[in-house]
């Protein structure tokens, strides 16, 4: 596609219940990465994908997060058991692996 | 680990005015790529401007330029003849060029205001 596209854009999901969030690089990037960002804050890396390979997810915040890219193109993020501190927009990045990262417009989630 | 400091958590501007925002990073490496990227408020962080390390130039783009002192490990973005467009929040990012596996890693912005 044109743009890094994600979702749902929008999520609610109540304590305890698991949700998947879902991106769909541009064509042809090899690298795709997950970031959290907190309201008024800045991204925080989760977890970095070359091609189907899970290079790093050291950011991953626990061990209720999950991220998977079996075919190296749609990648999912699961949180299972959501907690209220889980509230944030879920930004996906795509990349050729020169530097530049180009985003998605986020999922933003909401735990209540 | 490499750190990116952004101390100024929000500016404003006068439309048709000049704003510069800060930004400093902390890294040991000699081999990079710095980003400034800017977040409208519809989410969508989108690049503005990227400078390589070893190049001594500074980057510009159209109305957008950046005062980069790599000694001093500075890396400001300099707005020109601000627009209501520009009202954003505002990423200073880096990235090591040493490994191709490293995430790029962000300051925690600035939010600017363009006031008409």
């Amino acid at each position: 596609g044109a743009g890094v596209s994600q979702s749902p854009r929008y999520k609610v999901a109540k304590r305890g219940q698991d949700v998947a969030l879902r991106c769909d690089p541009i064509s042809g990037h090899v690298s795709l990465f997950w970031y959290q960002q907190a309201l008024g804050q800045g991204p925080e890396f989760l977890t970095y994908f070359q091609n189907e390979a899970q290079l790093d997810k050291s950011g991953l915040p626990s061990d209720r997060f999950f991220a998977e890219r079996p075919e190296g193109s749609v990648s999912t993020l699961k949180i299972q058991r959501t907690q209220q501190e889980d509230s944030a927009v879920y930004l996906c990045a795509s990349s050729l692996g020169t530097g530049e990262l180009f985003f998605g417009e986020g999922s933003r989630l909401t735990v209540l | 680990a490499q750190t990116v400091t952004q101390s100024q958590p929000e500016m404003s501007v006068q439309e048709a005015e000049t704003v510069t925002l800060s930004c400093t990073y902390d890294t040991s490496e000699n081999n990079y790529y710095l980003f400034w990227y800017k977040q409208p408020p519809s989410r969508q962080m989108i690049l503005v401007i990227r400078q390589e390390a070893y190049k001594q130039q500074n980057a510009t783009e159209n109305r957008f330029s950046v005062n980069f002192q790599k000694a001093a490990k500075s890396f400001s973005l300099k707005i020109s003849d601000s627009q209501l467009g520009d009202t954003a929040m505002y990423f200073c990012a880096f990235i090591s060029r040493n490994s191709g596996n490293t995430p790029l890693v962000f300051g925690k912005g600035t939010r600017l205001s363009v006031i008409a």
